[in-house]
Parts: structure tokens; C-alpha cells; sequence
């Protein structure tokens, strides 16, 4: 059984570009759920995906989107990348309301 | 508003010392609570929820209803207890969590 795992580990991009960010989900799970960390806070609930359908979203603007795939791979998509979107993303697979499991994360970094 | 609030971001405790972290919560209806610990160069996983009632690594919490409370408590710290714990709540299950801002608990030999 493999875990949760995200891509890139690290990644720099520049005010105004885009980026996807990718979490494969733990093998078994149907669901999966974006958090944003920035530094010195705690994870803060961006979206989740329940068997390919957007399940519920925080206090997100909407150049925040995501996507969850067949196989229930999720990519996270941010538009117009500000200063703030500086953080680390955590990806959390589960199977239905069971228990969920998070990913090592990805360092966004916006310059 | 629902919120999760975590008063002390460092608690600094002797090895053998008791520890307890402190959670509080602001939500309107039931919650589950949840904390989440956050070991060196690991990822977040789940210590333990309210509903269990499970003591995990000697760990226990109480829900209290009343003062709207859920904190973390070990009578005997030790040095692999150091890391970032996290209170959490959702509705239901595991989805959707908020998450307090965390406090490190730093255990001194």
C-alpha cells in the first residue's frame, strides 16, 4: 500500500504565473483535500474532492480550482499567483469520512 | 465563527514533567475534535480524536463541552514527545478540518 504522495517538493515561481500542484492519493482512497499552509500557521482547508466532484470549499478565492482524476489523483491549480500563496500545500487522501492521510507537502514559494 | 484557538505556540517541559496543551474551539452545533501531531521532517498524522476515547503514546484528551475545551494531556513527558501538535475540529469525520495555529512542545533532557 503506498501513501500520499505530492509533486514537486519545492518549487519557485514568479507574481502573476500559474501553477499545478499534484497529489496521488493513497491507494483505496475516493477523497482528497487541499490545505494551505503558510509559515508559523496552521493547515487551512482550501477544497476537497469526493469521486471526481468538488465536495466543499473554504475561504478560497476562485483562481483556486482543483481537479480529481479517475485513478482520484487531485491537481491543485492557482492563477495569478500573489506574494501571499507563499506556503505549503498539503494534499489528505481518505476513503469516504474514514481516516485521512496527508502528504509531505509542497514549498510553494512566489517571488 | 469556527475557529480553533491554541494560546501557546512554544510549551518548553523537562523530561518526566506532566504536559498539557491547550485547545479551545468556537463552533455552533457538535463538532469531533482532533489533534494532529507533526514530528522533525515528517508529515501531519493523526494522534487522536475525541470520539475514541483512546490514550495514543500516553497521550489523553477530554472534550469539555462546557468551556469548549479539548486539550492534550501526558502525565510524564519524554524527549520523543518534542514536535508540532495540532488541534483540530470538522463537522463530520476527518474532511474538511480547521486547524488551530499549532504549538511546539519542545522536551529538554
Amino acid at each position: 500500500e503506498t501513501g500520499v504522495t505530492q509533486s514537486p517538493t519545492h518549487l519557485i515561481k514568479t507574481r502573476g504565473q500559474q501553477v499545478t500542484l499534484r497529489c496521488s492519493s493513497q491507494s483505496g482512497h475516493n477523497t482528497v483535500s487541499w490545505y494551505q499552509q503558510a509559515l508559523g500557521q496552521g493547515p487551512q482547508f482550501i477544497f476537497q474532492y469526493y469521486r471526481e466532484e468538488e465536495n466543499g470549499r473554504g475561504n478560497f478565492p476562485p483562481r483556486f480550482s482543483g481537479l480529481q482524476f479517475p485513478n482520484y489523483s487531485s491537481e491543485l491549480n492557482v492563477n495569478a499567483l500573489e506574494l501571499d500563496d507563499s506556503a505549503l500545500y498539503l494534499c489528505a487522501s481518505s476513503l469516504e469520512q474514514f481516516e485521512a492521510f496527508f502528504g509531505q507537502g509542497t514549498r510553494l514559494t512566489v517571488v | 465563527a469556527q475557529r480553533v484557538t491554541q494560546p501557546e505556540k512554544l510549551l518548553s517541559v523537562f523530561k518526566g514533567a506532566p504536559v498539557e496543551l491547550k485547545c479551545n474551539y468556537s463552533y455552533s452545533g457538535s463538532p469531533e475534535l482532533f489533534w494532529y501531531v507533526q514530528y522533525s521532517r515528517q508529515r501531519l498524522q493523526l494522534l487522536l480524536r475525541h470520539i475514541s476515547r483512546e490514550s495514543i503514546k500516553g497521550f489523553t484528551a477530554d472534550l469539555n463541552k462546557g468551556e469548549t475545551s479539548f486539550h492534550l494531556k501526558k502525565p510524564f513527558a519524554q524527549e520523543e514527545d518534542s514536535a508540532m501538535y495540532y488541534c483540530a475540529l470538522s463537522r463530520s469525520g476527518y474532511n474538511k478540518l480547521i486547524f488551530g495555529a499549532g504549538t511546539r512542545l519542545a522536551v529538554h533532557p
